[in-house]
């Protein structure tokens, strides 16, 4: 049901790089920023990367953010076995006048 | 350091309405021009939006969910609200409040979530 379409899952060993794809179309990640949530396993969600690439106060830097056309992608470098989480992009949708999330990735270290 | 805290019913039967409380502490809730959002997260399932309250009682809400839906702001509590009419077992999830700038903002910080089923 979500318009933002992500893979259901990554893994990757520790200390490499992960990238998660956030899929969307011009009324919503084309035309609005995207902002990226970490969910840890029992915990509300936390704003993770806001703006397309911008990090809040406290985010480590191995978190970052880039959006090209009605596409986005979060990077986590340098992975770490508290990095497994579920994440969630999300941006204002013009068409549905609201804000959407994505389907969500589950990011597994191996 | 501002705080969210969501309180209500943790079990509602069908058809009925569910119905929750967000208190915001550490901060004022009309202090500042910022919008009172809450989204929802079925067990195992994605994050959706629900809908939202400017400080001054505006509303705009998910379009799926508007014909059931009611937000709204007590400022002299520090609260604000959501209504959700007609529940059925589809709308047994983990409710969440958050905060967000504007609009089309990001929601930072969110509450602890409370879980809510509906069931007989």
């Amino acid at each position: 049901q979500s318009v933002l379409t992500q893979p259901p899952s990554v893994s990757e060993a520790p200390r490499q790089r992960v990238t998660i794809s956030c899929s969307g179309s011009s009324s919503n990640i084309g035309n609005n920023a995207v902002n990226w949530y970490q969910q840890l396993p029992g915990k509300a969600p936390k704003l993770l990367i806001y703006y397309d690439d911008l990090l809040p106060s406290g985010v480590s830097d191995r978190f970052s953010g880039s959006k090209s056309g009605t596409s986005a992608s979060l990077a986590i470098s340098g992975l770490q076995s508290e990095d497994e989480a579920d994440y969630y992009c999300a941006a204002w949708d013009d068409s549905l006048n609201g804000y959407v999330f994505g389907t969500g990735t589950k990011v597994t270290v191996l | 350091q501002l705080q969210l805290q969501e309180s209500g019913p943790g079990l509602v039967k069908p058809s009925e309405t569910l119905s929750l409380t967000c208190t915001v502490s550490g901060g004022s809730i009309s202090s500042s021009s910022y919008y009172w959002g809450w989204i929802r997260q079925p067990p195992g399932k994605g994050l959706e939006w629900i809908g939202s309250i400017y400080y001054s009682g505006s509303t705009y809400y998910n379009p799926s969910l508007k014909s059931r839906v009611t937000i709204s702001v007590d400022t002299s509590k520090n609260q604000f609200s959501l209504k959700l009419s007609s529940v059925t077992a589809a709308d047994t999830a983990v409710y969440y409040c958050a905060r967000h700038p504007s609009r089309r903002a990001p929601f930072d910080p969110w509450g602890q979530g409370t879980l809510v089923t509906v069931s007989s």
